[in-house]
């Protein structure tokens, strides 16, 4: 199967918005709602962010907001913070008891 | 709360088999849930490799499936990940994690393990 296709970076200053796109194929992101957001500090586990497209874990800010729209997901971060630079992974079920990452978006504070 | 540890050889040479074992604290495995492997080469993005259900039914990666094995030991509260016939490839962190799933779907990893790299070298 392919793999996801995130951009490979974003960025954006302190206070500002950033939206990173997940852009997959009728038979992932199109037709399931389980897509996942994960955040990656260097040398870290991932820690996830945002599940069933739209949830938020317990303890993860509500700057932190997910979305889809036809084969896209998409994740925004609100109010940008310094300890928001990490890259981020996309990930969704894509039948047949099988899983699709994405390729990975840095995210830079300016 | 859940935690998960990851544990195993650092170093792997080629065509012979990586063996690594993900032992569970806070929770017992044989109360339910499915548990996974996930993978990253250095300097690059994740790759699903497979999950287990308590009772041992498996789910992996099509792209693996033919060289991976998923184990469950519920008396030590571990899961274990097999990869044969490795090659440079195959060089990356591995992490374990929870993972909320069933047999019609997987949605997502919570919480993960932190991670151990194993070098695939002769």
């Amino acid at each position: 199967q392919s793999a996801l296709t995130q951009p490979p970076s974003a960025s954006g200053s302190p206070g500002q918005s950033v939206t990173i796109s997940c852009t997959g194929t009728s038979s992932d992101v199109g037709i399931y709602n389980y897509v996942s957001w994960y955040q990656q500090h260097p040398g870290k586990a991932p820690k996830l962010m945002i599940y069933d497209v739209t949830r938020r874990p317990s303890g993860v800010p509500d700057r932190f907001s997910g979305s889809k729209s036809g084969n896209t997901a998409s994740l925004t971060v609100s109010g940008l913070q310094a300890e928001d630079e990490a890259d981020y992974y996309c990930s969704s079920y894509a039948g047949g008891n099988n899983l699709v990452f994405g390729g990975g978006t840095k995210v830079t504070v300016l | 709360q859940v935690q998960l540890q990851e544990s195993g050889p650092g170093l792997v040479k080629p065509s012979e088999t990586l063996s690594l074992i993900c032992t569970v604290s806070g929770y017992s495995i044989g109360s339910g849930y499915y548990w996974g492997w996930i993978r990253q080469p250095p300097g690059k993005g994740l790759e699903w490799i497979g999950n287990i259900h308590h009772t041992g039914v498996t789910d992996y990666n099509p792209s693996l499936k033919s060289r991976v094995t998923i184990l469950v030991d519920r008396s030590e509260n571990q899961f274990s990940l097999n990869v044969m016939s490795v090659t440079a490839a195959d060089t990356a962190v591995y992490y374990c994690a929870k993972v909320r799933a069933d047999r019609t779907m997987i949605d997502y990893f919570d919480p993960w393990g932190q991670g151990t790299l194993v070098t695939v070298s002769s």
